[in-house]
């Protein structure tokens, strides 16, 4: 599977847009770019996925590079809810595989 | 709509019995995966399974462990002879088809070995 790089923690304000970014150098042409967050003591919860076009959904956008090397998952107005560990993660439907593989991820902490 | 049920939610066992965990998945998802997470660490992959068959097993150690989705009924996975070492929360998550469905997970099952 193609690795991911992510910091490991980043903080924020509350009610301020936070902009959680992603590397992904060998990316291939068919892997999905997925978002997955994990709130403490809970298990990991969707956030969103895309492949080239940005996306929006309720909880986010995603802001995907032109070369696809790169992703940034946009919170638009953080909340204390949104404290979690965020996993950027790569998926290839076409591989053959439907387990995901989380790295380390990052860690984000939402300030009153 | 009911999202994926995991009990127990904490199950605590004595070295040498057995651990048996148990998974909903959500309505009409007939797809389930298991994960791990030790204590500190990143969750890991262990299996995936689809209604009465193993897809892929990779990810399950060799011995002790086992898994299956029959027909009617919850997933479960089981650990025979348990060790400290098996001390760790164990995610479930089902999703309703291959090919890219977000994975729907549940709250977990935390596991601990006396």
């Amino acid at each position: 599977d193609a690795k991911t790089t992510q910091p490991n923690s980043m903080e924020s304000n509350e009610e301020e847009p936070v902009h959680l970014p992603c590397n992904h150098s060998t990316i291939s042409g068919t892997d999905y770019i997925h978002w997955y967050r994990q709130l403490p003591s809970q298990g990991p919860e969707y956030v969103i996925h895309g492949l080239t076009s940005n996306v929006n959904n309720r909880m986010a956008s995603l802001a995907i590079a032109e070369d696809r090397k790169s992703s940034t998952l946009i919170l638009h107005r953080a909340t204390l809810r949104d404290a979690a560990v965020y996993y950027c993660i790569l998926r290839d439907p076409q591989g053959g595989s439907e387990k995901l593989v989380f790295g380390k991820g990052m860690k984000l902490t939402v300030n009153p | 709509n009911a999202g994926v049920m995991q009990n127990p939610r904490h199950l605590v066992r004595r070295r040498g019995q057995e651990a048996r965990l148990r998974c909903s998945p959500m309505k009409g998802h007939s797809h389930v995966y298991w994960y791990r997470q030790l204590p500190e660490e990143g969750l890991k992959f262990m299996v995936y399974l689809q209604k009465e068959n193993i897809i892929d097993e990779s990810g399950m150690p060799k011995e002790r462990f086992s898994a299956e989705f029959p027909k009617e009924g919850p997933s479960i996975l089981r650990i025979q002879q348990v060790v400290r070492g098996d001390s760790a929360a164990y995610f479930c998550a089902s999703s309703q088809t291959r090919s890219n469905q977000p994975q729907h997970f549940g709250d977990g099952t935390r596991l601990s070995i006396l």
